[in-house]
């Protein structure tokens, strides 16, 4: 079945130096990918998305290209700040006759002063 | 506001005590759908619903019941709670396609001890 794998947490960063959160999916078809972010105490809010092959969805400096060949979808920022730390989730959608979001097990991240 | 609101925010309760989780869009949106996030798993889906009426299973649904008699209210049941319950529980809603993002309420706590 469909499933998203993310690398294990927690990532410790200090601010401005640069992140990647590695996600790989497994799934039929052609899924649409996303990454959610959520803040402590919050509900989980969208960060970006793709939603074909080659795309690459971007907010707020951060960036994941969607590769078809590698089943991949990686976060990437080039500077981070103390207010990124959250909880990082990669999920997948896609038409399974309803649709289905299948989420990875998400990525602490820790930006230090 | 667009949002999702969930209630309550945080939920002690004893085994046996049928309880309600409530959980109200003003976004218009058919898609509504129950998640619980465990401690490295992500998020699971309990129960899900295309439209007013129609409601379906997730991944998670032993011990939940849910219902859908508006298109804005999408209420949790636990008619007999368990200690395995005991998680953090989202709500969360969208429009009908696998390419729209979900919208997230904050999230309720529950113990079940």
């Amino acid at each position: 079945g469909d499933s998203v794998t993310q690398m294990e947490g927690p990532v410790t960063l200090s601010e401005e130096a640069f992140l990647t959160i590695n996600c790989t999916y497994t799934a039929t078809g052609y899924p649409s990918l996303f990454w959610y972010v959520q803040y402590p105490g919050e509900g989980l809010q969208l960060l970006l998305k793709a939603t074909k092959a080659d795309d690459k969805g971007s907010n707020k400096g951060f960036e994941a290209t969607y590769r078809k060949e590698t089943t991949s979808f990686h976060l990437e920022k080039g500077s981070v700040q103390v207010s990124d730390s959250a909880v990082y989730f990669c999920a997948l959608s896609r038409n399974t006759g309803g649709f289905k979001t299948i989420f990875g097990a998400g990525t602490r991240l820790f930006v230090k002063a | 506001e667009a949002q999702v609101t969930q209630n309550p925010r945080y939920l002690i309760t004893v085994t046996g005590k049928k309880l309600t989780v409530t959980c109200s869009q003003n976004m218009n949106h058919e898609y509504m759908s129950w998640y619980r996030q465990d401690p490295g798993l992500g998020l699971r889906q309990i129960y899900y619903s295309m439209n007013v009426e129609v409601t379906d299973k997730g991944d998670v649904p032993e011990g939940y019941k849910v219902s859908r008699k508006e298109k804005r209210n999408f209420p949790l049941i636990l008619e007999s709670p368990s200690p395995n319950q005991t998680s953090l529980y989202f709500c969360a809603s969208s429009l009908v396609g696998f390419n729209s993002p979900l919208h997230f309420g904050n999230g309720t706590r529950l113990t079940v001890t």
